[in-house]
């Protein structure tokens, strides 16, 4: 079965620097890769996915992530950070033939000033 | 486009008895629809997937006469919580895809349902 694990529980940067999220998955082939981004008491909103292809891919709100099957990871990134970016973020992995997605633990992003 | 709403956002119940939680496919029909529990500061566990006009289907360790879900339409599943009790306290989301795929298949997800059994 597959799996996914999301390293760090909560994350503080400041307003304007650079973010990476980590995301590492756990599957035989390769995997459907998704992230996700959940503000309080919301429901959660897709950011990027990753099928085939291209192994950066380019989402909403300046997010990108990029797909490398050596380390079996998919880390979200943004250049510059808004403090609107204040939020819980899902990894999600999903498999070939399996309508199911499982998401890791999540990562909590704190934006100070 | 691809809106899915819940209702009611929060609920508040005694113990013992049901509480209806509704989702809706806005724009779109929605051959798939699936029911998530959130507890605090952890992640989303997959309680069900659910099919127009067939039966749910549960995952391990999931009460299916506990937690009843229908989905009678293209546009509507509802989850209930039978005899609800204070440790049925969670966020519920749905989810719901336009087609009936595999994982490539984006998942639109609800705003979520806060139940509070007291």
């Amino acid at each position: 079965a597959q799996s996914v694990t999301q390293p760090d529980i909560h994350i503080t940067v400041s307003e304007g620097a650079s973010l990476e999220l980590r995301c590492n998955y756990s599957y035989g082939a390769t995997p459907y890769l998704f992230w996700y981004v959940q503000s309080p008491g919301q429901g959660l909103q897709l950011l990027l996915k990753y099928f085939s292809g291209d192994t950066l891919v380019q989402g909403i709100k300046g997010f990108e992530a990029e797909f490398k099957r050596s380390q079996s990871s998919f880390n979200l990134r943004k250049p510059s950070v808004h403090w609107s970016d204040a939020a819980e973020y899902f990894c999600a992995v999903g498999v070939y033939g399996n309508e199911k997605l499982t998401f890791g633990t999540g990562t909590r992003l704190t934006i100070i000033p | 486009g691809a809106v899915v709403s819940q209702h009611p956002s929060r609920v508040i119940c005694k113990s013992g008895t049901s509480v209806k939680i509704e989702c809706r496919s806005l724009d779109f029909q929605a051959t798939t629809m699936f029911w998530y529990r959130q507890f605090p500061k952890q992640s989303l566990m997959l309680m069900a997937t659910s099919n127009e006009g067939s039966k749910a289907t549960y995952e391990q360790g999931v009460e299916k006469d506990k937690f009843l879900i229908n989905h009678a339409s293209l546009t509507l599943s509802t989850l209930t919580v039978t005899s609800a009790h204070p440790e049925d306290s969670s966020f519920y989301i749905c989810s719901a895809k336009v087609a009936s795929g595999g994982a490539e298949d984006t998942q639109y997800f609800g705003p979520g349902t806060r139940l509070t059994v007291l």
